[in-house]
């Protein structure tokens, strides 16, 4: 299984944006990009996924590197309710896994 | 929305004991995903299954086995509890996969061996 490599946690201050880094070196290149969150005492949340462009969504904007051995998910304006763990794992394509691999925990400081 | 339904939410049990965990994925969705979380940890991918058939097995005790029903409702069976089992058990569901599909995720059952 091709494994991501997150920092263990970062801080952030309220309304400001936040870039949380995903490295992914052995990334095949069907793989696909996801982010999921997971808030205390809740089920992991999907963010967002992309394969090759950047993508948008209402909650994040995902930026893949040139050669996707990197990823960043950036969080506009971050919000007390944006701490979490978020995690970035790859999606392979003629599989039904999913990876958890240790993610990033996010704390937002008022 | 309808959304990913895990049943119960909570669960006590002895050692030795057998559990059964229910997992009702969002209508039309036909690949349900389970995971185990234990305190303080990631959570570890068990085992999946599309279109009710097993597609990929993960770090699932021999102790427990699961199933897809006809209506795409999932069920994991756990038999001679330990203490180690003790977690939060995830499932999710999925319109198909290929890597390129959206998780969505139950509340979880918690269950607890004493």
């Amino acid at each position: 299984d091709a494994k991501t490599t997150q920092p263990n946690s970062m801080e952030s201050n309220e309304e400001e944006p936040v870039h949380l880094p995903c490295n992914h070196s052995t990334i095949s290149g069907t793989d696909y990009i996801h982010w999921y969150r997971q808030l205390p005492s809740q089920g992991p949340e999907y963010v967002i996924h992309g394969l090759t462009s950047n993508v948008n969504n209402r909650m994040a904007s995902l930026a893949i590197a040139e050669d996707r051995k990197s990823s960043t998910l950036i969080l506009h304006r971050a919000t007390l309710r944006d701490a979490a763990v978020y995690y970035c794992i790859l999606g392979t394509s003629g599989t039904y896994k999913y990876i958890f691999g240790t993610g990033t925990r996010l704390k937002v400081l008022a | 929305a309808a959304g990913v339904i895990q049943s119960p939410r909570h669960l006590i049990k002895e050692k030795r004991e057998t559990a059964t965990l229910k997992c009702y994925p969002i209508p039309r969705h036909d690949t349900v995903y389970w995971y185990q979380q234990g305190p303080g940890q990631d959570p570890q991918f068990l085992i999946s299954f599309y279109e009710k058939m097993q597609s990929d097995k993960g770090s699932i005790p021999d102790r427990f086995s699961a199933q897809q029903f006809s209506d795409y409702h999932s069920e994991l069976n756990m038999s001679s509890l330990e203490l180690g089992d003790s977690a939060l058990y995830f499932c999710a569901s999925s319109f198909q996969t290929g890597g390129n599909e959206k998780l969505f995720f139950g509340s979880g059952t918690q269950l607890s061996v004493l």
